[in-house]
């Protein structure tokens, strides 16, 4: 069965300054990563994917992630955030067999809050 | 628009009283799940369809039914709410391999 573990529950940091949110995962086969954002009082969107191929992702908002697979982590940086980056972000698993959202599993969440 | 309604967006009921929350797309997504979110333990899947007439138990299904007799909907069924079911839902759709679109939530309190 696979499992999500995001390290930290809450991340707060300045304006401007850069932030990971860190995400491990375990499966015994391969897998489908993703990272999905919730802004207050709103249904979840996703942020960036990895599917295959280059294990450096990019997403909206000046959002990117790295696939480790020999560490099992998809970590998720942006180098300078903003204000309006305050939200609760969620890292997600799903095996590769099935399709990409066949049994999605989600981690706990990371809320982060970005003062000014 | 492309989207996925859920109604209602809020709902407070009493212990037993049968309750339906539904769920919508216009996409013409085959596969749709429903969640729940609770502080602390992130989201959580209750079932989900891969299809019209298709659907299968996610990793907390008990006290829960679900439908899909047409493909657009996929209502969440509290046949005896009980206190513990209070929480955030999520109904989600996609086609496979595409990301998951969430609708706004539904919030129930069951008291």
């Amino acid at each position: 069965a696979q499992s999500v573990t995001q390290l930290d529950s809450q991340v707060p940091v300045f304006e401007e300054a850069p932030v990971e949110l860190r995400c491990n995962y375990s499966s015994s086969v391969s897998v489908y990563l993703f990272w999905y954002v919730q802004y207050p009082n709103q249904g979840l969107q996703l942020l960036l994917k990895y599917l295959s191929g280059s294990t450096l992702v990019k997403g909206i908002n000046g959002f990117e992630a790295e696939f480790n697979k020999s560490q099992t982590s998809f970590h998720l940086r942006k180098p300078s955030v903003h204000i309006s980056d305050t939200a609760e972000y969620f890292c997600a698993v799903t095996e590769t067999r099935g399709g990409s959202n066949y049994k999605l599993t989600f981690g706990k969440g990371t809320l982060l809050t970005v003062n000014p | 628009e492309a989207q996925v309604t859920q109604n209602p967006r809020y709902l407070i009921t009493v212990t037993g009283k049968k309750l339906t929350v539904t769920c919508s797309q216009n996409m013409n997504h085959e596969y749709m799940s429903w969640y729940r979110q609770d502080p602390g333990l992130g989201l959580r899947q209750i079932y989900y369809s891969m299809n019209v007439e298709v659907t299968d138990k996610g990793d907390v299904p008990e006290g829960y039914k679900v439908s899909r007799k047409e493909k657009r909907n996929f209502p969440l069924i509290l046949e005896s709410p009980s206190p513990n079911q209070t929480s955030l839902y999520f109904c989600a759709s996609s086609f496979a391999n595409t990301p998951l679109h969430f609708g706004n939530g539904t919030r129930l309190t069951v008291t």
